[in-house]
Formats: structure tokens, sequence, C-alpha cells
């Protein structure tokens, strides 16, 4: 079982649609979350950590759910511009020293 | 701040070839670290350092050398490349602190392809 498993997608999407992508994770000691974002042939950039009491950054909300081991994002009023590679990420705990573990990413496609 | 930065973008090697990619960072991160990202699998962790001197494996280390003189490079070699290593590396680094929620920067990637 891979340590993070998103959604396989893709997920095409209309212009203001709301779109939600989920991730599990098999580490329970896991310490932090993060939905980082990766558009065509770049580099992986940080979208939103996701915190325990859940959390919103306009558009975009993320939600944890510690005890299903649970991690999603909502994504409303989809634009062009959001269509990108979304990588659900995990952080260990411990001496981890801070590895990041990754989800095999969604990609999302808004069209007209 | 130049961030993180690689070198080169695009690499062609031939089977059995040696190279090294480059990796910088000017933001005075005590943590550097090194992933391949190939179809379907994610990124995947190759080495990591937590400092000058310091380096140790992560998930996907065979067939990959690294140092650690300063702490601002972190090169990533490879002594004799196979097909199996043709990918995509990312150079990544961040602080080394006691925040989880620490966040890591990537550099631009490496585009590499061995024939």
């Amino acid at each position: 079982r891979k340590e993070v498993e998103q959604d396989p997608g893709p997920f095409n999407v209309p212009e203001g649609a709301t779109v939600a992508f989920n991730c599990t994770y098999s580490n329970s000691a896991s310490q932090s979350f993060f939905w980082y974002r990766q558009d065509c042939r770049k580099e992986p950039k940080l979208l939103m950590s996701v915190y325990s009491s859940g959390n919103e950054d306009g558009r975009f909300t993320a939600q944890l759910n510690r005890a299903s081991q649970y991690i999603s994002l909502l994504i409303r009023d989809s634009k062009l511009s959001d269509s990108a590679t979304y990588l659900c990420v995990v952080r260990g705990g411990g001496t981890s020293y801070g590895k990041l573990t990754f989800g095999q990413g969604t990609i999302l496609t808004v069209h007209p | 701040n130049a961030g993180v930065t690689q070198t080169p973008k695009f690499q062609v090697l031939k089977t059995g070839q040696s190279m090294t990619l480059q990796c910088a960072q000017d933001m005075n991160h005590e943590y550097m670290s090194w992933y391949r990202q190939d179809p379907g699998m994610g990124l995947r962790l190759i080495h990591y350092s937590v400092g000058a001197g310091i380096t140790d494996q992560g998930e996907v280390p065979n067939g990959y050398n690294v140092s650690r003189s300063t702490t601002e490079d972190f090169p990533l070699r490879l002594l004799s490349a196979a097909p199996s290593q043709t990918s995509v590396y990312f150079c990544a680094s961040s602080y080394l602190t006691s925040d989880p929620y620490n966040e890591q920067f990537f550099g631009p990637g490496t585009r590499l392809t061995v024939l």
C-alpha cells in the first residue's frame, strides 16, 4: 500500500464548478499535511497547509481527519488557471528531518 | 534571492556515462534534498542532508551519490547512468526547525534522459 494515495483522476470540469480531491495516508505518526500545486513541466509549489481544524484560503478549503487518516481539498468556482496537478503531501514525525511523502497527484483540467 | 537553482535544465546521457546535477540555494537553509518524479509515481526522495558534511539516504538512493561540503550546494552524482534513471529531478530546501509546517522550496527541475 502506498504511503499517500490520491484520487486517480483526471478531473475535467467546467469553469465555475466545485471540485473535491481526496487523499489518504498510512502513517498515523505523520505530523503535517499539505497540498502542493504543480503546473505542467514546472516544480511543485505549496498551495496550502492543512490543519486539524480545517482551513480556507479564498476559493480553496482543506480538511484533515486524523482519525480516518484522510485529507481533502475543495475548490469552489473553478477558474481556467486552476488547471494543474494537485499533490497531496505528508510530512513524517520524529527524526524524519522533514521528509515529505508525495501522493501521485491528481490532474485537474478546467474548461470554458 | 534566487531561491533554489538547478543546472542543467535538460540533459541527455548514454548508458554508462556519469554526470553531476547541480543544486544551490541562497536562503541559508540547513535541509536540502533530491527527489525524482516519474509518471504516476509522485515525487520520491533520493537523498537528503541536514547540514554541511551530513547526508543520508531516502527512499530510492541506489545509483546516486551526494555530498554536502557547503550549506549552499548539494550536488547529485550519477556514477554510471542507466535508462531507469530517466526522470525529472527536483532539488528542495528548507530550514530545519521544530515547526512541522515549515515550507520546503523546490528548484525548477532537471529533465534527464538516459539512452
